[in-house]
């Protein structure tokens, strides 16, 4: 079944230690967001990939980088987690037709905990 | 920047009741889409809205869309337990989820 995947499911890192997520699509799509979300809290953007070009949420912080080297895998890279990045991270993905985005398919997604 | 607002923040309702939702946008939205996001689990697709006035259906679940597309609602009638869940509305192509209705199903 065509799906988007996410790994690992459960991440533990320690304050300041670089840490990486990934996320896989077989569904073929154009579009690929990372999401974070917090308790009781709606998912906030990070950031976007419309085929390779980048779009970056103007509050995302720096210490979030994303890496998208073909249309299956996405990557977000934290790279100096805080306890303030413990969170649930979400990706997903669409298919644009100009001029609007179609439905979003979310991935499991991944726990982050900051030691 | 784009500001999307729900009410209510939660709601608690007996089994059988009808339950409504309301998405209200500060901008004029080229289209309004609906996720519902079971506890523990992800944002599932529920429909996409864009005209003006529009108003669509799935079994007991009613969406429409504001004749000036700044607003939305979702009504479920007759609440089921497996009704229960988190509704968000996404506004336009700018991926901001609202803020969302937590919805209790008391059987």
């Amino acid at each position: 079944d065509a799906m988007v995947i996410q790994n690992p499911r459960y991440q533990v890192t320690q304050f300041g230690k670089p840490v990486t997520l990934s996320c896989s699509q077989t569904l073929n799509h154009n579009v690929m967001y990372w999401y974070q979300q917090k308790s009781s809290q709606a998912p906030k953007l990070l950031f976007h990939y419309y085929d390779k070009d980048f779009n970056n949420e103007a509050d995302t912080p720096d210490n979030f980088q994303s890496r998208r080297p073909n249309t299956s895998f996405c990557f977000l890279d934290i790279r100096s987690p805080g306890l303030g990045d413990a969170a649930m991270y979400l990706c997903a993905t669409s298919r644009k037709n100009i001029p609007t985005y179609n439905e979003q398919f979310f991935g499991p997604g991944t726990r982050l905990t900051v030691l | 920047g784009q500001q999307v607002m729900q009410i209510p923040q939660y709601q608690h309702v007996q089994e059988g009741e009808d339950f409504t939702t309301y998405c209200n946008s500060s901008t004029t939205l080229s289209n309004i889409q609906w996720y519902k996001q079971r506890p523990g689990g992800h944002p599932v697709f529920l429909i996409q809205l864009v005209k003006s006035g529009e108003v669509k259906k799935q079994k007991r679940l009613t969406f429409q869309f504001g004749e000036a597309k700044k607003n939305s609602s979702l009504h479920i009638t007759a609440t089921q337990t497996t009704d229960v869940g988190t509704y968000f509305c996404v506004g336009g192509n700018q991926f901001y989820f609202g803020t969302g209705t937590s919805l209790t199903v008391i059987p």
